[in-house]
């Protein structure tokens, strides 16, 4: 069966520190992938999605970028953080139809 | 752009009590609608995919309908484990746009 991977759970950083957030998914090949962020009591956002290795397009201008090296890693990074980064970071991915996501990442900048 | 509309923004529900939750939507070809459970600090739950004005998806006291420009999320008897925020989303092309969300309280 197909399972989806996010770490860390929890995350504190300083405001102008790196980031690299991970995804990776298990038992299927060349899915659509996502990353969203989803702000207090909000709807989620969406930030970056990938239909293929070395695909990505951009929703919103923004501090962040992603990169996909592998059929089922996705990467969510920043060169530094800004205060309103903070939020939770969700991974997604689609195949077939149906979408899944990760545990998600609690991401404080401080 | 493609748009989601859920109402209303929270619901509160005695148990036992059915109710349904909306979700409009505008899209340009839809190629499915999606409906989740999210219970506070996880990752959404997958429920349901949609894909045509007509079709019906059911998974225990939850049963989603669909129609040309709105699904509905019925449910049934709820329950207080039925609590939780119910998120929905249109896919135009790759993108999954989501809506707010409807948070469920269910009372014993």
């Amino acid at each position: 069966s197909q399972t989806i991977h996010q770490w860390p759970a929890t995350l504190v950083q300083p405001v102008g520190s790196p980031l690299s957030l991970e995804c990776t998914v298990e038992g299927t090949s060349n899915p659509n992938l996502y990353w969203y962020r989803q702000a207090a009591g909000r709807g989620l956002q969406l930030l970056f999605y990938s239909i293929g290795i070395g695909q990505i397009s951009s929703e919103v201008p923004q501090n962040l970028s992603a990169s996909r090296p592998q059929d089922r890693q996705f990467i969510l990074s920043s060169k530094k953080l800004l205060l309103s980064d903070s939020g939770f970071y969700l991974c997604a991915w689609m195949d077939s139809g149906d979408a899944f996501f990760g545990q998600g990442t609690r991401l404080t900048v401080v | 752009e493609d748009q989601v509309t859920q109402s209303p923004e929270a619901l509160r529900l005695q148990e036992g009590e059915s109710s349904s939750l909306n979700c409009s939507y505008t899209v340009s070809g839809l190629r499915g609608l999606f409906w989740y459970r999210q219970d506070p600090g996880k990752g959404p739950e997958f429920l349901f995919t949609l894909y045509s004005a007509g079709e019906e998806k059911e998974k225990e006291r939850l049963k989603a309908t669909l129609t040309k420009k709105e699904s509905f999320l019925h449910i049934t008897a709820p329950k207080p484990e039925d609590s939780a925020t119910y998120l929905c989303a249109v896919q135009g092309d790759y993108k999954l746009s989501f809506g707010a969300g409807t948070t469920v309280t269910v009372r014993a």
